[in-house]
């Protein structure tokens, strides 16, 4: 399966912290997309990487991607209460995305 | 800019009974469309896409079907409801051009079915 599998399932920590997430995949990416999902909401894109490149930043996402290893990392800075959401990452297939079974973040105020 | 409505919000329907929701997109043309499938707490599933009027791709052998009457408008469908079907259902949208990149969302369907 080309899916992503993000680990760990689910992460809380505290306002402040930082939160890593980790995505593994199985096949040859195009790019690896990350999204955020709110309760009961659509998905909303964070952040796209191409598979030339190693890391990218955006505010205070970081997002790293090791083609080698097949897997990918989220890293979300100084976080906040309002970050509080699922987070998946997606793969490029060859007409659309096959996205992961997401990690549950909860912010602690 | 461009918006991607869904209709209706929620949907509470008993088992043997049709189904219909809605997607349409707004400021853009000759999108690619997609309908996905969440259950509680899991990913998404993809059940359909399509890249043109009258093109649809089926994912998954199942319970429903989509069309593409109209440029910007996605339909899922349904003769009869199973159990099954209850689940949060997402449309989306992507540039023709640019398959690879990103899929914009809407705000979903949640669909329980009785």
């Amino acid at each position: 399966s080309q899916q992503g599998e993000e680990d760990p399932q689910a992460l809380s920590i505290q306002e402040g912290e930082n939160a890593t997430m980790n995505c593994s995949y199985k096949t040859s990416i195009n790019n690896l997309q990350w999204y955020r999902q709110n309760s009961g909401r659509g998905l909303v894109h964070l952040i796209l990487i191409r598979s030339n490149e190693r890391e990218k930043h955006s505010g205070r996402l970081r997002v790293t991607l090791d083609t080698s290893k097949k897997s990918s990392s989220l890293l979300i800075t100084a976080s906040r209460a309002a970050d509080t959401a699922s987070y998946f990452c997606a793969t490029a297939g060859a007409n659309n995305l096959f996205f992961g079974t997401g990690t549950r973040l909860t912010v602690i105020p | 800019s461009q918006t991607i409505h869904q209709w209706p919000a929620t949907l509470v329907q008993p088992v043997g009974s049709p189904l219909s929701l809605e997607c349409t997109v707004e400021g853009t043309s000759n999108p690619n469309l997609y309908w996905y499938r969440q259950a509680a707490g899991r990913g998404l599933q993809l059940l359909f896409y399509s890249v043109g009027i009258g093109q649809i791709s089926s994912e998954v052998p199942q319970n429903l079907s989509a069309s593409r009457p109209q440029d910007r408008q996605f339909i899922l469908s349904s003769k009869k409801l199973l159990l099954s079907d209850s689940g949060f259902y997402l449309c989306a949208w992507s540039p023709l051009a640019r398959s690879y990149n990103e899929q914009f969302f809407g705000p979903g369907t949640r669909l329980t079915v009785l």
